[in-house]
């Protein structure tokens, strides 16, 4: 199975500021996505990275908010802009390889504490 | 629609005792079922998949999952559990025309020694 980096691993952030995190794939490919996980809950899913075009994303999330990039099959960033507190979470980068009955694989997340 | 309910936030279990995790599905067309596990500070692994075969899928550091259509089920098992099985599990689904899959909202297992 493919392994997933993600950068940074955690950071501390001020109200009002962006921060972006890295996806890094070893190897291609098909879907990415980018999931929140907020303390004690599940995995909520932000965004599709679409390769070469705007991210798909959710309801409740927008492009203003998250902006996603997606230049190759390999590597994504998720942008969380005009932080504020209750953005305090953990971010998670995952891949697929693209068969419908594959098994998502995950980054180590990023934990992000807005103040 | 898709959706998943993991009806216990936590399980206790003594080490060495058998471990079970509940989850039951709901999809409009065939389900591909999924396990998955996370470590504290870390992210998530895959443990095991059913997609179709034999109802007893077996996975990653001893553990099981029985597929059970009549009772939408799909339970995770491991015969003797360890204290370093002590994390958060989630199960997840997939119906067969989707490549996103919904996640339960967890269980945190905890095996005493």
């Amino acid at each position: 199975s493919a392994v997933i980096s993600q950068k940074p691993s955690r950071d501390i952030c001020q109200r009002g500021t962006s921060l972006t995190i890295q996806c890094q794939v070893d190897s291609q490919v098909t879907m990415m996505f980018w999931y929140r996980q907020q303390p004690g809950q599940s995995l909520t899913l932000i965004a599709t990275a679409n390769q070469g075009s705007e991210a798909t994303y959710e309801s409740g999330f927008v492009i203003d908010k998250f902006p996603i990039s997606r230049p190759n099959l390999t590597f994504s960033t998720l942008t969380v802009s005009n932080m504020s507190p209750e953005d305090s979470s953990i971010y998670l980068c995952s891949g697929a390889a693209g068969s419908n009955t594959g098994e998502l694989f995950f980054g180590e997340g990023s934990r992000l504490t807005v103040l | 629609a898709q959706s998943v309910a993991q009806p216990e936030d936590q399980v206790n279990v003594a080490e060495g005792n058998p471990l079970t995790v509940k989850c039951t599905y709901s999809v409009s067309g065939n389900p591909y079922l999924f396990w998955y596990v996370q470590y504290p500070n870390r992210g998530l692994q895959f443990l095991l998949k059913y997609i179709t075969g034999d109802n007893l899928v077996k996975g990653s550091y001893g553990f099981e999952a029985e597929f059970n259509k009549s009772q939408t089920s799909f339970h995770l098992k491991k015969p003797s559990a360890l204290v370093s099985d002590s994390a958060l599990y989630f199960c997840a689904v997939r119906d067969g025309g989707s490549y996103i899959p919904t996640f339960g909202r967890g269980t945190s297992l905890i095996v005493h020694p």
